[in-house]
């Protein structure tokens, strides 16, 4: 089975602070994703990126950024935390453009901002 | 983005009813569809799929759905529910690339 892991579970940090969010595949997966889940309006992608060190735009990238330095790790940046950025964070993992099997989705990172 | 319609919010539904969560979405040409479920302190996974042919699709746990296409609808359905069918379920979509577009998602409990 494919795994993906997110590093935190739960993360609380304050408003201003640099934050990032950890995210490992295992199967050397071409594409990973980051998306944030909110009540009321399902998941929203933030960032994607189709291989190493290429990223592209979600729907959500403002107060955002990404890093894919190795192909099985992919980093989402808060480069100054707000309060509005307070959600979980779902990363997902897919093989090449075959969508037969879907995504692979981690745990999640709730992460709070204070 | 491509615009996902979930119409029930929450659902709340006693064992053994049944169930049917809509579907609706905005793109015109050629769709793939998914729903996935979240169950509670779980990660999301795949519950079925559509990509072409018969439009009623069958996925894991006795869950369907059907594509009508004049409709932009993929409706889940399960004639039966169980109490471990408590979850988030989610719609989403695919156009041209693999990027998914997620529906707002529908809460469902099912009471013992």
């Amino acid at each position: 089975d494919v795994k993906v892991t997110q590093s935190s579970r739960y993360l609380v940090k304050r408003t201003g602070e640099k934050v990032f969010l950890e995210c490992v595949q295992d199967m050397d997966h071409e594409n990973m994703f980051w998306y944030r889940q909110d009540p009321g309006l399902g998941l929203r992608l933030i960032y994607f990126s189709y291989d190493v060190k290429m990223k592209e735009k979600g729907d959500i990238p403002e107060g955002y950024s990404v890093s894919r330095e190795k192909k099985e790790r992919f980093s989402l940046i808060l480069e100054s935390a707000s309060t509005n950025q307070t959600s979980m964070y779902l990363c997902a993992s897919l093989l090449g453009q075959n969508l037969n099997y879907g995504y692979t989705f981690g745990s999640g990172t709730r992460l709070t901002v204070v | 983005a491509q615009s996902v319609s979930q119409h029930n919010h929450h659902v709340i539904l006693s064992e053994a009813a049944s169930l049917e969560l809509g579907c609706n979405y905005s793109y015109g040409g050629t769709v793939n569809l998914f729903w996935y479920v979240q169950y509670p302190g779980q990660h999301l996974q795949l519950l079925l799929k559509y990509f072409s042919g018969d439009p009623l699709v069958k996925g894991i746990k006795g869950f369907e759905a059907e594509f009508i296409k004049s409709k932009f609808s993929f409706n889940l359905r399960k004639p039966s529910v169980q109490w471990s069918d408590t979850a988030e379920y989610f719609c989403a979509v695919n156009i041209n690339d693999y990027k998914l577009s997620f529906g707002a998602g529908t809460t469902v409990t099912v009471r013992a």
